[in-house]
């Protein structure tokens, strides 16, 4: 039984960086059927989905947020992070990470979110 | 960008009634090459992360109790639960997963009446 779980802080100021690091425990991150994913759910109870990475490095983004976001992998310690620089107040929100089940198409994977984790809550405030 | 519209935003059910949801893309979602709709569906409980439900529009992911039942093709898809329960109480969001960029749908709240 998979389980991720995120961390990082809770409170950070417009303009900064926020990176949040997700654990992963009863599966590899090395995994060839799956995306290990960043989403993150506003007030309004909106979902959306930030950017995934795959066990080769390879990362998709949300076109909406590609400019400012990072996701990363350290295999070692079977974790994936996200940054997300020059926030502003919309990027308050509770933020999950996800492993993502992966179905390769004609050269392109598609991916639907089988387990997350409880979600952390970032708040951008002065 | 696809963009998922449900209906409605929330309703209220008797215990043991029908709850149907509807999810509408404003694209369609199904491949053609492999005859595969691209859409998933999850239920969030209160306080808890999303939990997948369906996926390939129609697949039920195991454990997942057969009173539900997911349908639709193309643009139309549809939830349904056949006799509400009370741990049933829940968002239930849309998800397609055809683009670039993949987008829920805003969500349904479904109550007890």
């Amino acid at each position: 039984q998979v389980q991720l779980q995120e961390s990082g802080p809770g409170l950070v100021k417009p303009s900064q960086t926020v990176s949040l690091t997700c654990s992963v425990s009863g599966d590899s991150i090395s995994s060839i059927n799956y995306y290990w994913s960043w989403v993150r759910q506003t007030a309004g109870k909106r979902l959306e989905c930030i950017g995934r990475i795959y066990a080769s490095g390879s990362t998709n983004y949300n076109p909406t947020l590609k400019s400012r976001v990072t996701i990363s992998a350290d295999k070692t310690k079977n974790q994936f992070s996200l940054r997300l620089n020059s926030v502003t107040a919309a990027d308050t929100a509770v933020y999950y990470c996800a492993r993502a089940r992966a179905d390769c198409f004609d050269g392109l994977c598609y991916t639907w979110f089988d387990s997350w984790g409880q979600g952390t809550l970032v708040t951008v405030s002065s | 960008d696809i963009v998922m519209t449900q209906s409605p935003d929330s309703l209220a059910v008797s215990l043991g009634e029908r709850a149907t949801i509807n999810c509408k893309s404003s694209q369609s979602v199904l491949r053609s090459s492999n005859n595969k709709n691209y859409l998933a569906w999850y239920q969030q409980k209160p306080g808890q992360p999303p939990k997948v439900l369906f996926y390939w529009a129609s697949t039920r992911e195991s454990g997942v109790p057969d009173r539900f039942s997911a349908t639709g093709s193309g643009t139309d898809f549809t939830l349904t639960i056949s006799s509400l329960q009370a741990e049933d109480v829940a968002i239930y969001y849309c998800q397609q997963y055809y683009g670039t960029l993949w987008t829920f749908g805003q969500g349904t709240k479904v109550e007890i009446k």
